[in-house]
């Protein structure tokens, strides 16, 4: 099957720094990866999708600048929670397709198993 | 814009039950319809996946149907088991090129033994 893993699974960091968050297919090509995120006792919202290659997309309300996405392989795509406050404390799980967002077909999309992000 | 609701927002139960977890999009141009578990701080699990032309699914104790014209799901879990206290979210990916999952807020499910 189709496996996505997640590095780290938690972070804890001071508030001010940057934190790097890994997404990667372990089986097979992902030509596209989203981010949500999830807050407690709320439902996961997407914050963003990147195809390979290009620029990420986001989603209204997601700063861009704060959360720096690189899909620069197809096997693997970062998010960076740049300057991190403990509001961005939240569940952070990426998921990867073979399919082109906004192509013809919508594929199936495998889920990471998530990151857990506290900032202090 | 598409919005999911579901109802209930908690549920517990003593083993052994069935029991029905329901789903309501507003939108019913949808591509497919996905049922996940989420168990505490972890990610997800995807349940089962309904297409849009399709009006259920099933996977052992578990039978997904989907009324696409009336936006509704449900997932039916039969003869309920501790193991199955999780929290189930239902998702809809839209029919419309290039739009993602659109998650309900999901049903906190405990079986009690």
């Amino acid at each position: 099957g189709a496996v996505v893993s997640q590095h780290p699974s938690r972070v804890i960091c001071k508030s001010g720094t940057s934190v790097k968050i890994e997404c990667r297919s372990l089986d097979f090509q992902a030509t596209t990866m989203f981010w949500y995120r999830q807050f407690p006792k709320q439902s996961l919202m997407l914050m963003a999708t990147s195809n390979e290659g290009s620029k990420a997309t986001y989603e209204q309300g997601v700063e861009k600048d704060k959360f720096l996405i690189n899909h620069a392989s197809l096997t693997l795509s970062t998010l960076t929670v740049t300057s991190a406050h403990p509001e961005d404390s939240s569940f952070y799980i990426c998921s990867a397709s073979r399919g082109v967002a906004g192509g013809l077909h919508q594929e199936t999309q495998y889920f990471g198993p998530g990151t857990r992000l506290l900032v202090l | 814009k598409q919005e999911v609701t579901q109802i209930p927002a908690a549920l517990s139960v003593p083993e052994g039950e069935n029991l029905v977890l329901n789903c309501s999009f507003t939108d019913s141009a949808i591509y497919n319809l996905q049922w996940f578990r989420q168990d505490p701080g972890k990610g997800l699990t995807s349940l089962l996946l309904i297409q849009s032309s399709q009006r259920e699914q099933t996977s052992g104790r578990l039978n997904a149907s989907l009324d696409k014209s009336s936006g509704r799901s449900t997932l039916y879990i039969a003869a309920s088991q501790p193991g199955d206290s999780a929290t189930y979210l239902c998702a809809v990916v839209g029919d419309n090129y290039g739009q993602n999952f659109v998650f309900g807020p999901g049903t906190r499910l405990s079986v009690l033994p």
